[in-house]
């Protein structure tokens, strides 16, 4: 069966600093995967997602990137922080890209920026 | 443009009372739609979907949902809730390369 990973599960971070949030996928291949932020009242806002090796589709301009250096491996980084990041990451993947196959969620990772 | 709407942020119903959760989506073909439930600091995890066919789709821990096209709506309902069930709800519309989701519902029990 198919499982996500994802860590740190929380992580304090001073502002200015840089992120690296990792996701990986077992029991699959070529899976699509997605980076959502998920802020209090304001519902899951989808940051990226990738179809394939190298490539990341970004859907709001921000201060983060993405990137997938393997099949099953989605990092989320920035370079440096800033307080409006703070937040609740979750990572997801699809088995393809079509409307009817569901979204399989990590256990998300708490950031907070001081 | 796809959108999902849930307009209740909050609801609140006694343990053992029916319940019900409202959803609108605006796509213009015709819809995947899906429930997820999100537990506190947990990811979300799929209740049901629906495709295709019969209206009414059953999903996991007692969950179905009605798919009314005429009324753009896919409501979330439960015959008898239990304290479990206190969890954030999402609704959302598959399209290709990405599923869009509504701002949630926070069912909260009552004892």
């Amino acid at each position: 069966s198919q499982t996500i990973h994802q860590w740190p599960a929380t992580l304090v971070q001073p502002v200015g600093s840089p992120l690296s949030l990792e996701c990986t996928v077992e029991g699959t291949s070529n899976p699509n995967l997605y980076w959502y932020r998920q802020a209090a009242g304001r519902g899951l806002q989808l940051l990226f997602y990738s179809v394939g090796i190298g490539q990341i589709s970004s859907e709001v301009p921000q201060n983060l990137s993405a990137s997938r250096p393997q099949d099953r491996q989605f990092i989320l980084s920035s370079k440096k922080l800033l307080l409006s990041d703070s937040g609740f990451y979750l990572c997801a993947w699809r088995k393809d890209i079509l409307g009817n196959s569901p979204l399989h969620f990590g256990n998300g990772t708490r950031l907070t920026v001081t | 443009a796809q959108s999902v709407t849930q307009p209740d942020i909050h609801i609140t119903v006694s343990e053992g009372a029916s319940l019900e959760l409202r959803c609108n989506y605006s796509y213009g073909a015709t819809p995947y739609l899906f429930w997820y439930v999100q537990s506190p600091g947990q990811g979300l995890q799929l209740l049901l979907k629906y495709f295709s066919g019969d209206t009414l789709v059953q999903g996991i821990k007692g969950f179905e949902a009605e798919f009314k096209r005429s009324q753009s709506s896919f409501n979330l309902r439960k015959p008898s809730v239990h304290w479990s069930d206190a969890a954030e709800y999402f609704c959302a519309v598959g399209t290709d390369d990405k599923i869009i989701f509504g701002k949630g519902t926070r069912l909260h029990i009552l004892p």
